[in-house]
């Protein structure tokens, strides 16, 4: 266990509509990064999170946003959904921002676009 | 534009032999490189790390060689354990720009009784 959970585990939804996937940093953590893995294909980044603050953007699409709040959990929106983005979604928390820093990757949440 | 490249999509090993995963990259800006491993319905974990400063880390079983020349970089377990079985990812960053990590497609290990 990773100390860092996500919600929900999994996610069914049709295209055009809007999901809010969940992440729970490990306790102390300042940073939660997000990424995205579809079939055949590595981890994307998506973006990163420091204590509330947008650290780095990777290649997220406009129709997603994340924020991270006070408490430091964080949450990515996709909306106008595509059959395209049907993904793993994973999150990642890590004390500092430096790439450095070792990342602890969630269970990740599963999102299928009908 | 894959700057991480795993080129091997799966391995199958001998329990107790030698399990070498390879990695290439295309951005010599890169001076930091991971190995991260994954079960199925699990999150990546942190396996081993190298400095481009370094040519080479161990970790018990896991040693990672770094070759900045040919931009490589191999994952070697020895002796390899079913329990080893997993998807193996690659990553890279940079210490200046973006900061981000950058990973690999991953290669699947299967170690075989």
């Amino acid at each position: 266990d990773s100390g860092v959970t996500q919600t929900p585990k999994h996610l069914i939804t049709a295209t055009g509509q809007r999901v809010t996937l969940r992440c729970s940093p490990r306790s102390g953590d300042l940073s939660v990064y997000w990424y995205q893995q579809s079939l055949d294909q590595g981890l994307q980044f998506l973006i990163q999170y420091y204590n509330g603050e947008e650290r780095a953007k990777g290649n997220i699409l406009e129709r997603f946003s994340a924020q991270q709040f006070p408490d430091l959990h964080s949450e990515l929106n996709l909306s106008s959904l595509e059959l395209g983005d049907s993904a793993l979604y994973f999150c990642a928390s890590s004390v500092g921002y430096s790439p450095y820093n070792e990342q602890f990757f969630g269970p990740g949440t599963r999102l299928t676009v009908l | 534009d894959q700057q991480v490249k795993q080129n091997s999509p799966s391995l199958s090993v001998q329990e107790g032999r030698i399990s070498i995963l390879n990695c290439d990259y295309t951005n010599s800006m890169f001076d930091y490189f991971l190995w991260y491993k994954k079960y199925p319905a699990e999150g990546p974990t942190f396996l081993i790390s190298i400095s481009s400063i370094k040519d080479k880390n161990e970790d018990g079983r896991f040693t990672v060689f770094l070759n900045k020349s040919a931009k490589h970089l191999s994952l070697h377990i020895v002796p390899s354990q079913p329990g080893d079985s997993a998807v193996y990812f690659c990553a890279a960053s940079a210490s200046g720009g973006y900061q981000k990590v950058t990973f690999g497609i991953g290669t699947k290990l299967q170690v075989i009784p």
